[in-house]
């Protein structure tokens, strides 16, 4: 159980276009998901929380309008990357608490994104 | 300022060894704990939490719990060269997990 998926796995895109990160719980209601970003050899660093139905709360140095975040379902986020720039690769990774366990996150396997 | 520490290593260990790391952190409230193993290039597995102080076992891994001295370890016995990876320890609070930076484990056959 808690299994949680991600689509694309990767993806190349040419600066200024957009990119969205589909994030779905499969086999649970996700209450609050999660999405990271991780640059090579360096820590998970949160980005923003979403909460199903409501608006998401985007850490500080968050660019919420660069960084989309739609919360539709219990079991669908998706982040959307607008006008992406080459520093904008990384690891984007989501994860996901659901209604059993307010605590323990379960993570997406990840999505690369390359902007070239 | 909540605050995750795990020293960053490497540590190497040799096969069938006990491989031990620690994490410290700074937010007194915390009640939960967890222990996540990160593969390069892969995300992070969840394969520990802690809630109380204390020993949890789960087959060969150990989490230690001492919220007194604000500690959390994770042993792994028995060490195998697929347990080589990042090993993510993970304090939640409001919410929120706050991650260390991680220790590098290599385990050499």
């Amino acid at each position: 159980g808690a299994v949680v998926s991600q689509h694309p796995s990767w993806v190349i895109c040419k600066s200024g276009t957009s990119v969205k990160i589909e994030c779905r719980s499969l086999d649970f209601q996700a209450t609050t998901m999660f999405w990271y970003r991780q640059f090579p050899k360096k820590s998970l660093m949160l980005m923003a929380t979403s909460n199903e139905g409501s608006k998401a709360t985007y850490e500080q140095g968050v660019e919420k309008d660069k960084f989309l975040i739609n919360h539709a379902s219990l079991t669908l986020s998706t982040l959307t990357v607008t006008s992406a720039h080459p520093e904008d690769s990384s690891f984007y990774i989501c994860s996901a608490i659901g209604q059993l366990s307010s605590y323990e996150q379960y993570f997406g396997p990840g999505t690369r994104l390359t902007v070239t | 300022q909540k605050e995750v520490e795990q020293n960053s290593g490497p540590l190497s260990v040799p096969e069938g060894a006990i491989a031990s790391l620690n994490c410290t952190y700074s937010d007194r409230g915390s009640q939960s704990f967890f222990w996540y193993r990160q593969y390069s290039g892969k995300s992070p597995e969840l394969i520990m939490s802690i809630y109380s102080n204390g020993d949890k076992e789960d087959g060969r891994f150990t989490a230690q719990l001492n919220k007194a001295s604000q500690y959390v370890s994770l042993l792994i016995r028995d060490s195998q060269p697929s347990d080589s990876a990042t090993y993510l320890c993970a304090v939640h609070w409001a919410n929120n997990l706050f991650f260390g930076t991680g220790t590098r484990l290599t385990v050499i056959p």
